[in-house]
């Protein structure tokens, strides 16, 4: 079956960076573009960024931008989102979520069909 | 501030009919798809409507999503107590450099 499981979330203290992984089974990952979305304790859902199948070409939001890194490894079907100069309001569960595509058509402006369990970063000294 | 505006609670008797609405504007809903998302305490998201009015084959029918120039719509009829969820709407917004946005979410409580 379709399946998202992220993994690499954990406790760091402002200022350090931390790596988020997606490993993606059960669906042509190479065929997908794939976001990351993030929820702050007690709070709304954020979308934080969008990687194009290939990976060539990537959407941020304002918040996240320049500091977080969203790539995409299709031989090993993994997304992958590097956090750098981490600060406390990027404390959230971090979610990765496949693309819909429709009749081979996955446009950017395609909504998330499938959704991983999400992993925690905690961001405090 | 989310650019989509969700009322932040509904409630509604077991039976009833609940609407949740999403107020946008023209640069994201008024010319683009709405998505629905159904997250159940302690759960990830789910898809509940896709292309504003779709509805994926595990959803039941008593789901159903509408548009109507800048501003989307979920209706849940004969409201059941395992619908008390948050749900969100969500779109691509052509003006904005972060053109993914999501609605603030409604809490819908089954009474």
């Amino acid at each position: 079956q379709v399946q998202l499981v992220e993994s690499g979330g954990g406790v760091v203290q402002p200022g350090r960076s931390l790596r988020l992984s997606c490993a993606a089974s059960g669906f042509s990952f190479i065929s997908y573009p794939m976001h990351w979305v993030r929820q702050a304790p007690g709070k709304g859902l954020e979308w934080a960024a969008l990687i194009s199948y290939d990976g060539n070409k990537k959407y941020y939001a304002d918040s996240v931008k320049g500091r977080f890194t969203i790539s995409k490894d299709n031989s090993k079907k993994a997304l992958y989102l590097e956090m750098n100069n981490l600060r406390a309001e990027d404390t959230a569960v971090y979610f990765c979520a496949r693309s819909y595509c429709s009749g081979g058509s996955c446009n950017f402006d395609y909504g998330m069909d499938v959704w991983g369990q999400g992993t925690t970063v905690a961001v405090s000294s | 501030q989310s650019v989509l505006t969700q009322p932040p609670s509904a409630s509604g008797t077991p039976g009833q009919r609940v609407t949740i609405s999403c107020s946008g504007s023209s640069s994201n809903i008024g010319s683009n798809y709405v998505y629905w998302y159904q997250q159940l305490p302690g759960t990830a998201p789910k898809l509940l409507i896709y292309r504003s009015n779709q509805r994926p084959s595990a959803v039941p029918d008593r789901f159903s999503g509408s548009k109507s120039g800048t501003s989307a719509s979920l209706a849940i009829s004969g409201l059941r107590s395992e619908d008390e969820a948050d749900y969100y709407c969500a779109t691509w917004d052509d003006s904005l450099s972060s053109p993914w946005v999501f609605g603030g979410g409604t809490k819908v409580t089954v009474l």
